[in-house]
């Protein structure tokens, strides 16, 4: 079936340029995740959906970094006056419902990976 | 930050199994441990978990020992394409962060024909 899938599969913009990076969850899972990863490290977690609301914003950089999910399906980050350290690969998973006391495999789409110039 | 160490690289013979060590040594009541994995230009792929016994499935082990403080993830017949790194991860049961993966740099396994 179809998985995770993220778009565009590579960004190249300049500094102070404005950005937005597309996912596509699996079809029926009301979690979805961003994380960013760079060079040489594991994924770091930016922020959590569960339907259409941030449960959890708290891996956000900072004010320039902002995601939707206004129907609950596909999410958006977007990225405002981006900066050469934002460069990494932004990935994005969904799973189903997350419920206390059963924590559920995340699904991870291939990423996109972004590079400011 | 992780609460997990992991070697930072191993080699493996193709055929042969793989052994991934995984210590977390504050690991609490309510934590599972998971291994994920990720194959270079690819997003992470989930492996196996467990909280107490030890599990397998289709694609590996995981042994964890009786006092949980460490584990290890089992390759039973490494294939090249097992080259990756894999992420020992501990993860919250429940409480307000059991949605959340916190991972470390991982174990490059590179498995050799």
């Amino acid at each position: 079936g179809a998985g995770v899938s993220q778009t565009p599969s590579n960004k190249v913009t300049e500094k102070g340029k404005y950005v937005e990076l597309r996912c596509d969850p699996i079809s029926g899972h009301t979690a979805l995740y961003w994380y960013r990863q760079s060079l040489g490290q594991g994924p770091e977690f930016l922020i959590y959906f569960q339907g259409t609301g941030a449960a959890d914003d708290s891996g956000l950089p900072n004010d320039r970094f902002f995601a939707v999910r206004p129907e609950g399906s596909v999410s958006t980050l977007k990225i405002q006056r981006t900066e050469r350290g934002d460069s990494a690969v932004y990935l994005c998973a969904s799973s189903t419902t997350v419920t206390s006391g059963r924590p559920n495999e995340q699904f991870f789409g291939p990423g996109t990976r972004l590079t400011v110039l | 930050d992780a609460k997990t160490t992991q070697p930072t690289s191993m080699d493996c013979a193709e055929g042969r199994a793989a052994n991934l060590p995984c210590n977390h040594s504050t690991i609490s009541g309510n934590e599972y441990v998971y291994w994920y994995r990720q194959i270079h230009s690819q997003g992470p792929q989930y492996i196996i978990h467990g909280l107490k016994n030890n599990e397998t499935n289709e694609m590996a082990s995981l042994i964890i020992t009786e006092d949980r403080k460490s584990s290890t993830l089992i390759l039973p017949h490494a294939t090249l394409r097992d080259t990756a790194v894999y992420y020992c991860i501990v993860r919250e049961t429940s409480g307000g962060s059991n949605y959340k993966l916190t991972f470390g740099k991982g174990t490059l396994l590179t498995v050799n024909p």
